[in-house]
């Protein structure tokens, strides 16, 4: 079946460092990844997406690495401040153009 | 307008009672999706729209659930005889693009409360 995972469910940091998120995916088919951000009572915002002929894409203070031999996602999160705390999510798109979500990882950043 | 629009925000029903949930996408969107959040969990897909077409309805949880698009623009979500199980956020999102290619722009969702 299909499933998209993620190791840590809750992840504490000090404003400034920087941040790791990850996420495991299970069908080696999906060829496009999104990560959203989702903060308390509002939808999922688009972080950033990266098709799998990449292995690395960044954006604004975030890079997200696919490593596609052990279906592996990972967000990075550089200097990170107060206002990235939320819940992330990587979304997986299966042959159905659905995007299957994982159950999230919950950043919070100590002031 | 700007993103997508969902309305109402929060919805209380007894059980047994009909709810209606709308959602306006951003504009010339051709793809609309409706996802349902448990708390806690992350997003579970319901429907999928191009246009006015539904083409794919495998996550609607049983016949209670119905969705439709008539104009291709604006959708509405019915749950009918809502059971408490149905409690969750009701997110809509939609994408330019056919099919989910290319990122979902999410509404900030209707919270379904049965009583």
């Amino acid at each position: 079946g299909e499933s998209v995972g993620l190791h840590l469910p809750t992840l504490s940091v000090q404003e400034g460092d920087n941040s790791i998120i990850n996420c495991a995916y299970s069908n080696s088919a999906s060829d496009y990844f999104i990560w959203y951000k989702q903060e308390s009572g509002k939808g999922p915002q688009f972080i950033i997406d990266i098709r799998s002929n990449m292995d690395k894409r960044q954006g604004q203070r975030v890079t997200v690495l696919l490593n596609k031999t052990v279906k592996h996602l990972s967000l990075q999160i550089a200097a990170t401040q107060p206002g990235d705390s939320a819940v992330y999510f990587c979304a997986e798109l299966n042959t159905g153009n659905q995007f299957y979500f994982g159950t999230g990882t919950s950043l919070t950043v100590i002031p | 307008g700007a993103g997508v629009s969902q309305s109402p925000r929060y919805k209380v029903a007894k059980r047994g009672q009909d709810v209606a949930l709308r959602c306006d996408p951003i504009s010339g969107h051709v793809s609309l999706f409706w996802y349902q959040q448990a708390l806690g969990q992350g997003p579970e897909f319901l429907t999928y729209f191009q246009n006015e077409a539904q083409l794919d309805k495998s996550g609607l949880p049983s016949d209670r659930f119905f969705a439709e698009r008539p104009e291709g623009s604006v959708s509405t979500l019915k749950i009918q005889r809502t059971q408490q199980e149905d409690s969750a956020v009701y997110l809509c999102a939609s994408s330019w693009n056919r099919g989910g290619n290319s990122p979902l722009h999410f509404g900030n969702g209707t919270r379904l409360t049965v009583t």
